[in-house]
């Protein structure tokens, strides 16, 4: 298994354009996430899904759009990057409920996001 | 939500045992105590959770007071690849939107 995976690793853009981060999982778990992590800082939620077709906002949901529309990927979109955007951004995804490591959560490498 | 404190960095010395504190004062009846490790350009690591007493696991351990307001993460003879930073967490089993990663402890084990 290759657990969970993120595209691309890195990615360099201009403000105000637009681009789509991946994030796959071969587990077979029903809730992921998107985090976003800045420099000397912890994790920040931007949103999470519980299944197939929905979607959560997180704590810091603004600027960004979640899509779920196969199990095994989820999406996150910047429809017009700033330079607040700057960041590093972590997939993650966990069983969900009735799995003895419901709350276990597997975290892909990251993707290292630059916007000039 | 509960919130936790943790110290912000520690240092150790390998083959010493280490203990990370975190407060939860106002944790929840139902909320759970989990921790995570990350190294420097990785995605955090889930270590170890429990909700009361003593938990071990082939990483670490957990204490959790009767009160349930502390936990304290212990590692037993640390070593360099031990330095990470610990994420403590507090929330309800399958809150998923409800977890909150804050700063951490930035634990620095040395020669």
């Amino acid at each position: 298994n290759a657990g969970v995976t993120q595209t691309p690793k890195f990615r360099v853009l201009k403000t105000g354009q637009s681009m789509t981060l991946l994030c796959a999982q071969d587990m077979n778990h029903e809730y992921m996430y998107w985090y976003r992590q800045d420099p000397g800082m912890g994790l920040r939620l931007i949103h999470y899904s519980v299944g197939e077709g929905t979607t959560a906002k997180g704590e810091v949901p603004d600027g960004y759009n979640v899509s779920r529309l196969k199990k095994q990927n989820f999406l996150l979109g910047l429809e017009s990057a700033a330079p607040s955007q700057t960041s590093v951004y972590f997939c993650a995804s966990s069983p969900g409920t009735g799995w003895a490591d419901t709350d276990t959560q597997y975290f892909g490498p990251g993707t290292r996001l630059t916007v000039l | 939500l509960a919130k936790t404190t943790q110290p912000i960095s520690m240092d150790s010395y390998e083959g010493q045992e280490v203990n990370i504190t975190c407060s939860h004062n106002n944790i929840a009846t139902n909320d759970y105590i989990t921790w995570y490790q990350q190294f420097p350009s990785q995605g955090p690591r889930f270590i170890i959770q429990g909700y009361k007493t003593k938990v071990t696991n082939e990483v670490a351990s957990l204490f959790i007071p009767a009160d349930r307001k502390s936990s304290t993460l212990s590692l037993p003879r640390v070593s360099l690849s031990d330095t990470a930073v610990y994420y403590c967490l507090v929330g309800e089993r399958g809150s998923q939107g409800n977890l909150i990663f804050g700063k951490g402890t930035k634990l620095s084990v040395k020669p």
